[in-house]
């Protein structure tokens, strides 16, 4: 099994729908929990990090964590065409347990049609 | 936000030289420097952890000899591909991890096609 599942999609709504993005994990070390954007051959660009469970909002994006449920969730709302690309979720223990090291998803590719 | 950059962005070479691929944190001092590997559609694979001033970690499977990774100051890491082959063509990003913060910002990846 692997530590973190993400589906692959693909996902494709159309301009200005609610986007709905998760990830589950096994590890009950995960501490911090971050969002990826990436765009076809570039780097992953930061989108939402958190700490812990919880609720965090900027701008259209949400990022919900329920450490319980070992579940987490990016929301996009109004989506964009300019919103196509692929999310990965990673997640982290502490400096002690992990040193940083981010355990990724598999991805989700998105497509926003306009 | 914090910045890294990665140079060169792409690179093409010949079967058997060897290519070094740069990372750099601009406007924060890295501590802590990792180096992924991507193959199409899929996710980051975790290839070494780079620390300033000590021998990189290297996750299992991946050849110490082959990728010489050396991380001489608070804001440069390279990876050396030694001895490239074509199976080595892959995208490879680099991530750095601040000193203060928790957060971990990426390169924007370096394409290497190995002929």
């Amino acid at each position: 099994q692997k530590e973190v599942e993400q589906d692959p999609g693909p996902l494709s709504v159309p301009e200005g729908a609610i986007v709905s993005l998760n990830c589950t994990y096994s590890n009950s070390a995960f501490q911090y929990f971050m969002w990826y954007r990436q765009y076809s051959r570039k780097g992953p660009e930061l989108l939402m990090y958190t700490y812990s469970s919880g609720n965090k909002e900027d701008g259209r994006f949400t990022a919900q964590v329920d450490k319980s449920s070992k579940y987490i969730s990016l929301f996009i709302r109004d989506s964009q065409p300019s919103d196509s690309a692929t999310y990965l979720c990673a997640m982290s223990g502490t400096i002690e347990t992990s040193g940083s090291r981010l355990t990724f998803g598999e991805g989700t590719q998105l497509t926003v049609n306009p | 936000g914090a910045v890294v950059s990665q140079h060169p962005s792409r690179v093409i070479c010949k079967s058997g030289t060897s290519v070094k691929i740069e990372c750099r944190s601009l406007d924060f001092q890295a501590t802590t420097m990792f180096w992924y590997r991507q193959f199409p559609k899929k996710s980051l694979m975790l290839m070494a952890t780079s620390n300033e001033g000590s021998k990189a970690t290297y996750e299992q499977g991946v050849e110490k000899d082959k990728f010489l990774i050396n991380h001489a100051s608070l804001t440069l890491s390279t990876l050396t591909v030694t001895s490239a082959h074509p199976e080595d063509s892959s995208f490879y990003i680099c991530s750095a991890r601040g000193t203060f913060t928790g957060e971990l910002f990426f390169g924007e990846g370096s394409r290497l096609t190995v002929l």
